[in-house]
């Protein structure tokens, strides 16, 4: 099992970009979740997905941000066009069927400059 | 809205001591309860959880946690901590469908002294 794949480990880019994150989840994990990582606001969610359905995206900071999950194997996060503020380590994390826990990726560091 | 709270921000203790860290959360119902460690440049690791049942409940690494519905609290303790212990350790609380949609606290930085 090789766990929670995220690419890239870590992305500079200029403002005004597009910026793409990218998670693997961990095959048979039904749920994948989206949280934002900063010193400021700490863990926040962003969005979250079951069976590749968006169930609740009321984290997503503005329109700038958008998720997909095209397939069981794959997710996205888009930022466009990025901010300064978006920095931040960007987490994705799977979940099979409830009560169980998360298993996280090692996240992307995004910097904006 | 459920919420957590971990009051200490820092923690600092010696190698071979014992340790708590502390966490309140806000719920309505019956929560789901986890504890999660971060080490540097590294994502959440799950330590244990608590649905329901024995309110004591064993994790790895050594640590355990006590589900105290009446003080709303579910505290993390090892006996005695190892420097390797040394890292960032978030409480979190389940909402949602089986409780899988998570609030975490806002972390506490554990160091450890040699």
């Amino acid at each position: 099992d090789a766990g929670v794949i995220q690419s890239p480990r870590h992305e500079v880019t200029e403002m005004g970009q597009e910026v793409t994150l990218r998670c693997k989840p961990i095959s048979g994990h039904d749920y994948l979740f989206w949280y934002r990582q900063t010193m400021m606001r700490g863990l926040e969610l962003l969005i979250y997905f079951n069976n590749n359905v968006p169930i609740d995206d009321s984290g997503m900071p503005e329109d700038r941000f958008s998720a997909k999950m095209p397939n069981a194997s794959f997710s996205t996060l888009k930022i466009q066009p990025s901010e300064p503020r978006d920095s931040a380590v960007y987490f994705c994390a799977t979940a099979r069927a409830p009560p169980y826990g998360y298993t996280f990726g090692s996240g992307t560091r995004l910097t904006v400059v | 809205a459920q919420s957590v709270t971990q009051p200490d921000i820092h923690i600092t203790v010696s190698e071979g001591a014992s340790l708590e860290l502390r966490c309140n959360y806000s719920y309505g119902a019956t929560p789901y309860l986890f504890w999660y460690v971060q080490s540097p440049g590294q994502g959440l690791q799950l330590l244990l959880k608590y649905f329901s049942g024995d309110t004591l409940v064993q994790g790895i690494k050594g640590f355990e946690a006590e589900f105290k519905r009446s003080q709303s609290s579910f505290n993390l303790r090892k006996p005695s901590v190892h420097w390797s212990d040394a890292a960032e350790y978030f409480c979190a609380v389940g909402e949602g469908g089986g409780g899988n949609k998570l609030t975490f606290g806002t972390g506490t930085q554990l160091k450890v002294e040699l």
